[in-house]
């Protein structure tokens, strides 16, 4: 069956360095993957969006990087603050199915001062 | 950017009652939107996919009587959780694709069932 693995473990880092999340999967063929911060009792925002044939994706202090031969996302925060503690989801779709996503548990980061 | 519009954030309801969750896309159309539920600690779980003008399509297990969704305007997507149980007490998440902005979420409705 399809899944989709995050770190369920928090990570705790300090500010002003790099958070890297993980996300892989198996059984999976995504056309596309995506990632998203969710604050407690909220809706997922969305942050970036890495297509299958692209390595890498930034956006201000954000990387994505997709390696579809080892089945892997990593998420980059550089120069992490207290306000981007949340929780960060990866997604995979499909182009036969868009906007069909399956997401992961996600990873809750916690900046500390 | 692309807003949804999610309502009620939160709601607490008697066991056998029926409850409507809205979804509104405020500055686009969106002919398809999609309703989640995410359970404590667990991750999003895609329930059925709303089309404007046309029947939902319900992912396996999801059962279409319990939860109906209507999508009357492309703009307007509501699910219905009929004769609700402690056990569909949960976060339920709509999205609809913002295009450019990604796919945008609402904000969620808590559904507490007592």
């Amino acid at each position: 069956s399809q899944k989709i693995e995050q770190n369920s473990e928090a990570l705790n880092i300090q500010e002003g360095k790099t958070a890297t999340l993980t996300c892989n999967y198996t059984n999976y063929s995504p056309a596309y993957l995506q990632w998203y911060r969710q604050d407690p009792g909220r809706g997922p925002v969305f942050l970036l969006l890495i297509r299958e044939n692209e390595k890498e994706k930034r956006k201000e202090r954000l990387k994505v990087t997709f390696d579809t031969t080892l089945k892997q996302s990593l998420f980059h925060i550089t120069a992490s603050q207290p306000a981007d503690s949340a929780t960060y989801l990866c997604a995979l779709g499909r182009t036969d199915s868009w906007g069909k996503l399956q997401f992961g548990a996600g990873t809750q980061v916690v900046v500390t001062p | 950017g692309a807003v949804v519009s999610q309502h009620p954030s939160r709601v607490i309801c008697k066991s056998g009652t029926s409850v409507k969750i809205e979804c509104r896309s405020l500055d686009f159309q969106a002919t398809t939107m999609f309703w989640y539920r995410q359970f404590p600690k667990q991750s999003l779980m895609l329930m059925a996919t709303s089309n404007e003008g046309s029947k939902a399509t319900y992912e396996q297990g999801v059962e279409k009587d319990k939860f109906l969704i209507n999508h009357a305007s492309l703009t307007l997507s509501t699910l219905t959780v009929t004769s609700a149980h402690p056990e569909d007490s949960s976060f339920y998440i709509c999205s609809a694709d913002g295009h450019e902005y990604g796919y945008t979420f609402g904000s969620g409705t808590r559904l507490t069932v007592v």
